[in-house]
């Protein structure tokens, strides 16, 4: 299958400041790429769809001034957690879509303290 | 996307067959249904999928109702690498359309 590559795979930060989560796909060209968020036993949610060249489409109740999404070329994709609060520490994962399916990074985990 | 009903937690001794039901009674003509998994702390991995031909790959079987109504994912020799929650998801192919995951069934396979 297609390869997601995701960065880092985890990352602690101090609340108040901002942290960047990559996403990359090595072997395809993901033309859409999507961002999950996933809390301790809960399923995945979907926070937003972002597709390459074009602003992001965010699900409802997520913030769009807070999770800044930017999907510049075919193989990356980046969220920002601007001013990180404690409740946004959470896993993250990205999908990126192509040869008619979707394929999963590995996750980040981020704590925010 | 059509909604899915998985049980929320599933046994299998290792070594045994591991059958894992899903119901997606609202399905439409143009949808598939997709098999995902995800190990404890990864990223979902992607299984196997299908219209209404069963299908089989390396990993798994895939048995889909003739009225489409529901399936079942076999893993036909489950080890305990296997231990993980099993997402069945039904979405078109084609398109950008979301992936959008229920609660999944949690199966631990047992030594």
């Amino acid at each position: 299958g297609a390869v997601v590559s995701q960065h880092p795979s985890w990352v602690i930060c101090k609340s108040g400041t901002s942290v960047k989560i990559e996403c990359r796909s090595l072997d395809f060209q993901a033309t859409t790429m999507f961002w999950y968020r996933q809390f301790p036993k809960q399923s995945l949610m979907l926070m937003a769809t972002s597709n390459e060249g074009s602003k992001a489409t965010y699900e409802q109740g997520v913030e769009k001034d807070k999770f800044l999404i930017n999907h510049a070329s075919l193989t990356l994709s980046t969220l920002t957690v601007t001013s990180a609060h404690p409740e946004d520490s959470s896993f993250y994962i990205c999908s990126g879509r192509g040869g008619g399916g979707a394929f999963f990074g590995q996750g980040t985990r981020l704590t925010v303290v | 996307d059509a909604k899915t009903t998985q049980p929320p937690s599933m046994d299998c001794a290792e070594g045994r067959a591991a059958n894992l039901p899903c119901n997606h009674s609202t399905i439409s003509g143009n949808e598939y249904v997709y098999w995902y998994r995800q190990i404890h702390s990864q990223g979902p991995q992607y299984i196997i999928h299908g219209l209404k031909n069963n299908e089989t790959n390396e990993m798994a079987s895939l048995i889909i109702t003739e009225d489409r109504k529901s399936s079942t994912l076999i893993l036909p020799h489950a080890t305990l690498r296997d231990t993980a929650v099993y997402y069945c998801i039904v979405r078109a192919f084609q398109g950008a359309q979301k992936l959008v995951f229920g609660q999944g069934t949690r199966l631990t396979i047992n030594p």
